[in-house]
């Protein structure tokens, strides 16, 4: 069975620092991984996904994240935080059981905070 | 394009009562999904619909029902809502039921059971 583990519920950073949201994942098949954001009082958008092609992926807002199979690892980076980004991050992966296979299994988030 | 549409935006209930959240989506998506998010605890699925007249159950379905009588409207039901099932639930749905489809979220109704 697949699952996520997002290490860290709440990190804080400064304005303009860098932003590294750690998810590893759990899976006996190679995987396809999201990263989705969630700002306040609102549903979750895209940030960004991994569907096998190139390892580095580049999402929206300045976002990325590099899929490391050896690490099992797919952490989510920013060179310079802004205070916008200040939001909940969910790191998921696809469930790959028999007719299953468009469903999601989410971590539990990440709540970003970014300090003036 | 409103996309995903959810009603209501949020609702108090006593327990015991029935009650449905509504989703409808106008992006012709043939996958659909319900979740609720609880605090510390990520989104967990409840049901999903893999194309019009499909459903299937997720990983928290007990005390809930869905039905999908037409590709654009996704109901989830709680036939007798219980403390429990106090959270907020998201609809989202996905062109094809696949791995690497995009799933696109309506802004959630908070629902409180007293």
């Amino acid at each position: 069975a697949q699952s996520v583990t997002q290490l860290g519920s709440h990190v804080s950073v400064s304005e303009g620092a860098l932003v590294l949201l750690r998810c590893n994942y759990s899976s006996s098949v190679p995987p396809y991984l999201f990263w989705y954001v969630q700002y306040p009082n609102q549903g979750l958008q895209l940030l960004l996904k991994y569907t096998s092609a190139a390892t580095l992926v580049k999402g929206i807002n300045g976002f990325e994240a590099e899929f490391k199979k050896s690490e099992t690892s797919f952490h989510l980076t920013k060179p310079s935080a802004h205070m916008s980004d200040a939001a909940e991050y969910f790191c998921a992966v696809s469930a790959t059981a028999g007719g299953s296979q468009g469903n999601l299994i989410f971590g539990k988030g990440t709540k970003l905070s970014v300090k003036p | 394009i409103a996309g995903i549409t959810q009603a209501p935006t949020s609702q108090i209930l006593a327990a015991g009562r029935r009650m449905t959240l509504r989703c409808t989506q106008d992006m012709r998506h043939n996958a659909m999904y319900w979740y609720r998010q609880d605090l510390g605890l990520g989104l967990r699925l409840i049901h999903y619909s893999n194309t019009a007249g499909t459903t299937g159950k997720g990983e928290v379905p007990d005390g809930y029902s869905v039905s999908r009588a037409n590709t654009d409207d996704f109901p989830l039901t709680l036939a007798s809502a219980v403390p429990s099932q106090t959270s907020v639930y998201f609809c989202a749905s996905s062109r094809q039921f696949q791995s690497t489809d995009t799933q696109y979220f309506g802004p959630g109704t908070r629902l409180t059971v007293l």
